[in-house]
């Protein structure tokens, strides 16, 4: 059984401070790892995907990627207000006899003003 | 996210009726999905459609049956269904199903209600 864990939170950090997530994956064949934001009552939306080992930057967000032990993080630097949601990581995998990607539960993040 | 479109936005079925929900497109990707959205339980994939052909069915009961005329369009046609199918229903498409293209892109869900 391929799974994705995410700490469920909720994640508290007050305005303007570095909010970290986390994510673990137990495939050591996945190739491909995306990290979507859900406000409550919405669809999740993407934010970043992430490829190579390292990190990768988009504006306020970096995403890393560490394959030989099996995580992937994101960085919300000067958090604000509006980034309160939830963040599902979501990694490719094998499965059965097709690829697709598996889900974490999401880690609840509150930015308090 | 205008790309992917659903309808209804919320629905309310008894378990006797049957429904169809709508899921269209306009991003011109060849696969589509759906998904099942509860409380507590991480996204679960449903179906996948790659090029209007199914390629992906995650052992979902037959009171669910999907239909994907084309490759901007998707539906799931609604029938006899229980209580615990309550949920948000989510569809998305992504280019392809693997690789860089498989980075999917979700319409604003379908909340059903069964009662």
């Amino acid at each position: 059984q391929k799974e994705v864990e995410q700490n469920s939170g909720p994640l508290s950090v007050p305005e303007g401070a570095i909010a970290s997530l986390n994510c673990t994956y137990s495939d050591r064949g996945s190739q491909s790892f995306f990290w979507y934001r859900q406000y409550s009552g919405k669809s999740p939306e993407l934010i970043m995907s992430i490829y190579s080992n390292g990190d990768k930057e988009d504006g306020r967000f970096t995403a890393q990627l560490n394959k030989a032990s099996q995580y992937v993080s994101l960085l919300i630097r000067d958090s604000q207000p509006s980034d309160s949601a939830t963040y599902l990581c979501a990694v490719n995998s094998n499965a059965g006899n097709n690829r697709k990607l598996i889900w974490g539960l999401g880690t609840s993040l509150a930015v308090n003003p | 996210e205008t790309g992917v479109t659903q309808t209804p936005r919320h629905l309310v079925m008894g378990m006797t009726n049957k429904k169809s929900l709508k899921c269209e497109q306009h991003l011109g990707h060849n696969a589509m999905y759906w998904y099942k959205q509860s409380a507590k339980k991480p996204l679960e994939l449903m179906f996948v459609y790659n090029f209007k052909e199914q390629t992906e069915n995650n052992s979902v009961p037959s009171r669910f049956s999907p239909e994907c005329p084309n490759s901007s369009h998707l539906f799931l046609h609604l029938h006899t269904l229980q209580p615990e199918d309550s949920a948000l229903y989510l569809c998305a498409s992504s280019r392809g199903t693997s690789g860089y293209q498989e980075t999917q892109y979700f319409g604003p869900g379908t909340r059903l209600l069964v009662l």
